[in-house]
């Protein structure tokens, strides 16, 4: 696809139960990028990918939050036990390190609600 | 640590006025620094980065070490401004090119 691509764009889920969440990033990009935004804040990092380099995890809020990526390809975002405080829309970034300063192209994000 | 701060949650001007975001940032170096914007149901993509020293429709923004500001200026603001700005910052080189954003900036401009 031309852009990066994110599943479900909307998820309705109980108090309690796993998510999963997955981003295709554009091919070729190097480096992936997880976000938070909850309702009227900014921008909160998550987790970072670059290539097989070990993936910088200090933005994971608790161990209920866990993130793979199989190569330079698909990543999945696992939030086990959802609560409440959990809803949010969970945004995905790529980016190129061989040009155009390493700009960030988001998905449109998952919006996670937790009842 | 590496901060952004963006002190206006929402800014609401008329249309033709001249419109400036404010953007702080706290690092001990030569930061990287950004302007995403997201318009009203579209991704969040980038405006413009420092380095580049350009304008976009009509944006620009200087980097003053001095007072560690990178604000977003434009001297007419249009209707199609509206939308959230993001000031981000990254630190240079190295391998980690984690951006750290703002909580964002709601410009309003009201015909």
């Amino acid at each position: 696809g031309a852009g990066v691509s994110q599943s479900p764009s909307n998820k309705v889920t109980e108090k309690g139960k796993d998510v999963e969440l997955r981003c295709d990033p554009i091919s070729g990009h190097t480096a992936l990028y997880w976000y938070r935004q909850r309702l009227g804040q900014g921008l909160e990092f998550l987790i970072y990918f670059q290539g097989n380099s070990a993936p910088d995890k200090s933005g994971l809020p608790s161990d209920r939050f866990s993130a793979e990526r199989t190569g330079e390809s698909v990543s999945t975002l696992t939030i086990q036990r959802t609560q409440q405080e959990d809803s949010a829309v969970y945004l995905c970034a790529s980016s190129s390190l061989a040009g155009a300063g390493g700009e960030l192209f988001f998905g449109e994000g998952s919006r996670l609600t937790v009842l | 640590a590496q901060r952004v701060t963006q002190p206006e949650k929402l800014l609401s001007v008329f249309k033709g006025a001249p419109v400036e975001l404010k953007c702080n940032y706290s690092y001990s170096g030569s930061p990287e620094l950004f302007w995403y914007v997201q318009y009203s149901r579209q991704r969040l993509q980038l405006l413009l980065r420092h380095i580049s020293r350009e304008s976009i429709k009509g944006f620009t923004a200087d980097l003053n070490k001095g007072e560690t500001s990178f604000h977003l200026k434009k001297p007419f603001a249009q209707e199609e401004d509206s939308a959230m700005y993001y000031c981000a910052l990254r630190r240079p080189g190295g391998s980690n090119y984690k951006l750290t954003f703002g909580k964002g900036t709601l410009l309003t401009v009201n015909p």
